[in-house]
């Protein structure tokens, strides 16, 4: 069955970096694209870009450039996203998803990862 | 960005009772790319309908979508107990994809 399991929680202080690793199984990882959403306390998710997991081509939100890179391995059949400078406000809760290629939808989520900011 | 609005913000219904969900884009959304998700506490958001009125897959029949253009609607025919979760609205035919705020449905 597809899974996607993330690294555990991560607590950082302001101005640190964070990289999340999100492990897939179950399925051809090249034939998908993975995206990585966010989601702070009483909010909903919050899109933050893409990888190709064919071709490594990657897009991002406008919001997140230049802080956020998203890269894979495919030996290890897995993605990461990683933040520099880390502020209060990107305390939340960070998944990675896989996208249906045909209808272009979120199908499999991983568990979250919970990022706590704090000094 | 397409702002995505969902109403009400909260639903307190009784099992066996009709549940609609609304969600209103602020620009119109092909039906081909908007999408329900349920999330309950401590969980990742499920997908419950995709291309405005699909299911997904194990997603039972008292689920259904409509809608086009602005205006879509989540309905869940008949409430059951394990239906209480927050509900949002996702279009992802324009980047950035983005989410609706929500709907909690609550059972009384």
């Amino acid at each position: 069955q597809v899974q996607l399991v993330q690294s555990g929680a991560e607590v950082k202080n302001p101005g640190a970096s964070v990289k999340i690793s999100c492990k897939t199984s179950g399925y051809t990882f090249r034939l998908y694209s993975l995206h990585w959403l966010r989601q702070a306390p009483g909010q909903g998710p919050e899109w933050m870009g893409w990888i190709n997991a064919g071709n490594g081509d990657t897009r991002y939100s406008q919001r997140f450039q230049g802080r956020v890179t998203i890269s894979r391995d495919t030996s290890a059949n897995a993605v990461y996203m990683e933040m520099s400078s880390l502020r209060f406000e990107d305390a939340a809760v960070y998944y990675c998803a896989r996208v249906v290629a045909e209808s272009m939808h979120l199908d499999y989520w991983g568990q979250g990862t919970l990022v706590t900011v704090s000094s | 960005e397409v702002v995505l609005t969902q109403s009400p913000g909260t639903l307190s219904l009784s099992p066996g009772e009709r549940a609609t969900l609304s969600c209103r884009a602020s620009q119109s959304v092909s039906s081909n790319y908007l999408a329900w998700y349920q999330q309950k506490p401590g969980q990742a958001p499920r997908v419950l309908i995709y291309g405005a009125s699909s299911r997904a897959t194990g997603i039972p029949d008292r689920f259904s979508g409509s809608g086009s253009g602005t205006d879509f609607t989540l309905t869940i025919s008949r409430l059951e107990p394990e239906d209480s979760a927050v509900y949002y609205c996702h279009q992802h035919e324009q980047s950035p994809r983005t989410f609706g705020q929500g709907t909690k449905v609550e059972i009384k």
